[in-house]
């Protein structure tokens, strides 16, 4: 149980382009997701939290411009980086949580962006 | 300030027990987590401990004591397959996850 799906796992595209990263719960209600990012070695950095019909709660010094993130379902969110650059080259991974909070997030396979 | 402490890095043999430390000073406690990490891939879901004392799931255990601030991850009859970062995140009186920065476990054969 507790399956949550990200796709895609890998992206390369040009400077400039907008990428959408999708993260499902399939087998349990995602009252709350959230969107990290990791640089190679480093450790998870929260970039914000989001719940249902919600709008996202960012963490000081992530632009909420340039990363939209939409949770319009209980069991869908969407982390969209917008006209992404080099420096957005990081791996993305979002994570669900049911209720109640002390419930473990379940986290998605990351997805790795690379921008050219 | 919340903060989490954990050896950056530590080395065990196939075989042996390894115990992972994990210090913490958090504003409030909901909960501590373990997580596992392998290069490249996302984290795992280890173990999760609110009241002190000792929780065993197979070859992994984990411990608390809250007058401390104190938890282990105990690995035990360790394998290759266990080399991998292992986190440790505290949910503090917010419900919010602090995470520590992680430890490195390398197996040696």
């Amino acid at each position: 149980g507790a399956v949550v799906s990200q796709h895609p796992s890998w992206v390369i595209c040009k400077s400039g382009t907008s990428v959408k990263i999708e993260c499902r719960s399939l087998d349990f209600q995602a009252t709350t997701m959230f969107w990290y990012r990791q640089f190679p070695k480093q450790s998870l950095m929260l970039m914000a939290t989001s719940n249902e019909g919600s709008k996202a709660t960012y963490e000081q010094g992530v632009e909420k411009d340039k990363f939209l993130i939409n949770h319009a379902s209980l069991t869908l969110s969407t982390l969209t980086v917008t006209s992404a650059h080099p420096e957005d080259s990081s791996f993305y991974i979002c994570s669900a949580r049911d209720m109640p909070e002390n419930q473990p997030q379940h986290f998605g396979d990351g997805t790795r962006l690379s921008i050219l | 300030g919340q903060n989490i402490d954990q050896p950056t890095e530590m080395t065990a043999t196939e075989g042996a027990i390894v115990q992972i430390n994990c210090t913490y000073q958090t504003s409030g406690f909901n909960g501590l987590f373990w997580y596992q990490q392998h290069a490249g891939e996302a984290p795992t879901f280890l173990s999760y401990n609110v009241l002190d004392g000792l929780e065993e799931k197979g070859r992994f255990s984990s411990f608390l004591s809250r007058s401390k601030g104190y938890s282990y991850l105990l690995l035990k009859e360790l394998q290759m397959k266990d080399s991998a970062s292992y986190l440790c995140a505290v949910l503090d009186s917010n419900y919010q996850l602090i995470w520590g920065a992680g430890t490195k476990l390398i197996i040696k054969p």
